[in-house]
């Protein structure tokens, strides 16, 4: 079993629809990220969590430790937000490196 | 641009050739590290430093592949005696290092190995 579980793998969308992406960890953690990944590779953090609740925009970020689980939502969405969305955490167990989720990898249509 | 930022971009080459990549984190960044991302796959940790000191490697990197930071700022991955499986992005990222680190990523290098 795989330390970061992502779900979806894949997600296609109408514009404007709700997005919820999430995330499940099994590792003591001092964060969790999101990071977006579009096509090329260029990869940006989108969110750095601990507890509680981030916003950015359309973007909303959440966390659960108790139940070490996470969720990524995206209000609106555009077709500008097809992306890789990656969950990864920063492992108590090994110096606060990243490990990493599969990835979901969001379309929007127009 | 004050972002991280990796050379080159693209790399092709063939089987058993060497390959140098170079990581230039952000200015003030103590911790460098580099992962690498095949096709469909989340990236996998290869290797970090903090400043100059390489303070872990994946089992990953095979004795064919070294990474420098020899002054603590830039670093360079590089890959001996390629192999197709190599093909892969390399990433590079750096962060300012306390309990709970921001990781900036560079746009990697791509590389194909024919």
């Amino acid at each position: 079993k795989n330390e970061v579980e992502q779900s979806p793998q894949n997600l296609t969308a109408q514009e404007g629809e709700f997005i919820t992406i999430n995330c499940s960890y099994s590792v003591g953690i001092s964060a969790l990220h999101w990071l977006q990944q579009h096509p090329g590779g260029g990869i940006v953090s989108l969110f750095m969590l601990s507890s509680g609740k981030k916003k950015h925009g359309r973007l909303i970020a959440t966390i659960n430790i108790q139940e070490k689980h996470s969720s990524l939502h995206i209000t609106a969405s555009h077709p500008r937000d097809s992306a890789v969305y990656i969950c990864a955490v920063s492992s108590m167990d090994s110096n606060y490196q990243l490990i990493w989720g599969a990835g979901t990898k969001l379309i929007i249509k127009p | 641009d004050t972002g991280v930022s990796q050379d080159p971009r693209h790399k092709i080459t063939k089987r058993g050739q060497n390959v140098t990549f170079r990581c230039d984190p952000i200015s003030e960044h103590n911790r460098l590290y580099w992962y690498r991302q095949t096709l469909g796959q989340g990236p996998e940790f290869l290797t970090y430093f903090q400043n100059e000191a390489q303070l872990e490697k994946s089992r990953l990197l095979s004795d064919r592949f070294s990474a420098e930071r020899p002054k603590g700022s830039f670093s360079t991955l590089e890959i001996q005696r390629t192999e197709q499986g190599d093909s892969a992005m390399y990433l590079c990222a750096s962060s300012l290092w306390t309990v709970q680190e921001t990781q900036y990523f560079g746009p990697g290098t791509r590389l194909l190995v024919l």
